[in-house]
């Protein structure tokens, strides 16, 4: 059974940073891209980045773009989000999603984890 | 970048109504459009994708069409399990941008 499952999340002052994870399981993690997606409070969904299967390919929305850096650790089965000088419209759900897998380019977000919240705030 | 417009934004129909939600992108994207489905407080699951293609376990009620930059989300007969915001999204061409959401209610 696939299985994402992001991190804690939690309250940062504006500014700050926090870095999230998704532990991936259930696939062969290194074989599929990944995706990073939020959804603020009562709005819709929003892209915000994805990574090539061996991490030597990133994307990013250009709401993110220079504050926010993805990654993985396909030996941990794990995707990362490092997200720098947070502000308060960063405040949503942030999920992690399956992409596409290297032989079947592109396809969309096919499995997503539960989410986690991040609220930025003093 | 290319957008993508949702309309309506809401609706509200009877149940075993027919249902349509379009989507249009700003550029062609030739059949690299998903659907997605939001149910209150869920997960979004993925419902179709390549534009027309049902993902396995999807009712068939469900059905997509279109290519280039105008597509349309069906709903055969609308089921009250159907109450849901429903997302498109181009999926080649970065950024991946999502359509702003249309939100289905029951009459």
């Amino acid at each position: 059974e696939v299985q994402l499952v992001e991190s804690e999340g939690g309250l940062v002052q504006p500014g700050g940073s926090l870095r999230l994870s998704c532990a991936a399981s259930g696939f062969t993690f290194s074989g599929y891209w990944m995706y990073w997606v939020r959804q603020a409070p009562g709005g819709g969904l929003v892209w915000l980045s994805r990574i090539k299967t061996d991490g030597s390919s990133t994307t990013y929305a250009d709401s993110v773009k220079g504050r926010f850096t993805v990654s993985r650790d396909n030996a941990k089965n794990r995707l990362y989000l490092q997200m720098n000088s947070l502000r308060a419209e960063d405040t949503a759900l942030y999920y992690c999603a399956r992409g596409p897998h290297y032989s079947n380019y592109p396809f969309p977000a096919d499995y997503w984890g539960q989410g986690t919240l991040v609220t930025v705030s003093s | 970048d290319i957008q993508m417009t949702q309309s309506p934004s809401s609706l509200s129909a009877s149940v075993g109504d027919r249902v349509t939600i379009t989507c249009r992108a700003s550029q062609g994207i030739s059949n690299y459009l998903a659907w997605y489905q939001q149910k209150p407080g869920k997960v979004p699951k993925l419902l179709i994708y390549a534009a027309s293609t049902l993902r396995s376990g999807v009712p068939s009620r469900f059905s997509g069409s279109g290519s280039g930059t105008d597509f349309t989300l069906a709903i055969s007969s609308l089921q009250p399990e159907d109450v849901a915001t429903y997302y498109c999204q181009n999926y080649n061409s970065a950024p991946l941008t999502f359509g702003g959401g249309t939100k289905v209610e029951i009459k």
